[in-house]
């Protein structure tokens, strides 16, 4: 089945530091993937639409600065924290789904800890 | 705009007990419904969906159908296993304007004790 990869699984890193995340569809092709935040014991919340070949769709309230997408090619998106802080520290999940009408397949997250 | 209303956790029960998590949902035209299950430190993964009123989903023994008369989507399952502990998460997604993005409740953690 659809298969979404998403790297780095877990990193720490120093105050000031940009990070970047991978997602990655690994059988299929994406136009669109989503890039979620999620804080402890709380739901998901949709940052912003990644869209290959143009610019990406933030949600309100959501740094378009600080949190850079870049979605070059149909099976890869990044999502870069830029200058990160401690409040920065989350559980970030990207999905995919190879057809508008099918189920999104979700990567296994990326647990950033900012010292 | 849409909406997803879940169950609040966190919901312990012993193995084999039955299991309901409540869903409800706020939409305009026909949504779609998904379970998904986040197990500790993990992305989520699709448990089950139903596309249209009356549909049922369903997957390892859980299942849930598609009322749209109670705008509703309760997760069930009869007989719940220690190995069912983890997150639980209802979502729709919109049969209009972004046609992929989902709609999250909350979440409901499970705990099943042996």
């Amino acid at each position: 089945g659809a298969v979404v990869s998403q790297h780095p699984s877990w990193v720490i890193c120093k105050s000031g530091t940009s990070v970047k995340i991978e997602c990655r569809s690994l059988d299929f092709q994406a136009t669109t993937m989503f890039w979620y935040r999620q804080f402890p014991k709380q739901s998901l919340m949709l940052m912003a639409t990644s869209n290959e070949g143009s610019k990406a769709t933030y949600e309100q309230g959501v740094e378009k600065d600080k949190f850079l997408i870049n979605h070059a090619s149909l099976t890869l998106s990044t999502l870069t924290v830029t200058s990160a802080h401690p409040e920065d520290s989350s559980f970030y999940i990207c999905s995919a789904s190879p057809y508008s009408n099918q189920p999104q397949h979700f990567g296994d997250g990326t647990r950033l800890s900012i010292l | 705009g849409d909406s997803v209303t879940q169950m609040e956790g966190p919901v312990t029960l012993s193995e084999e007990a039955f299991l309901t998590i409540n869903c409800t949902y706020t939409a305009t035209g026909y949504p779609s419904l998904f379970w998904y299950v986040q197990y500790p430190g993990e992305g989520l993964q699709l448990l089950l969906k139903a596309t249209k009123a009356d549909d049922k989903g369903s997957n390892k023994g859980f299942e849930a159908t598609y009322r749209k008369e109670t705008t509703s989507f309760h997760l069930e399952k009869g007989s719940v296993q220690v190995s069912d502990s983890a997150v639980y998460f209802c979502a729709l997604r919109g049969s209009s304007g972004s046609a992929r993005q989902l709609t999250f409740g909350s979440g409901t953690q499970l705990t099943v004790l042996p």
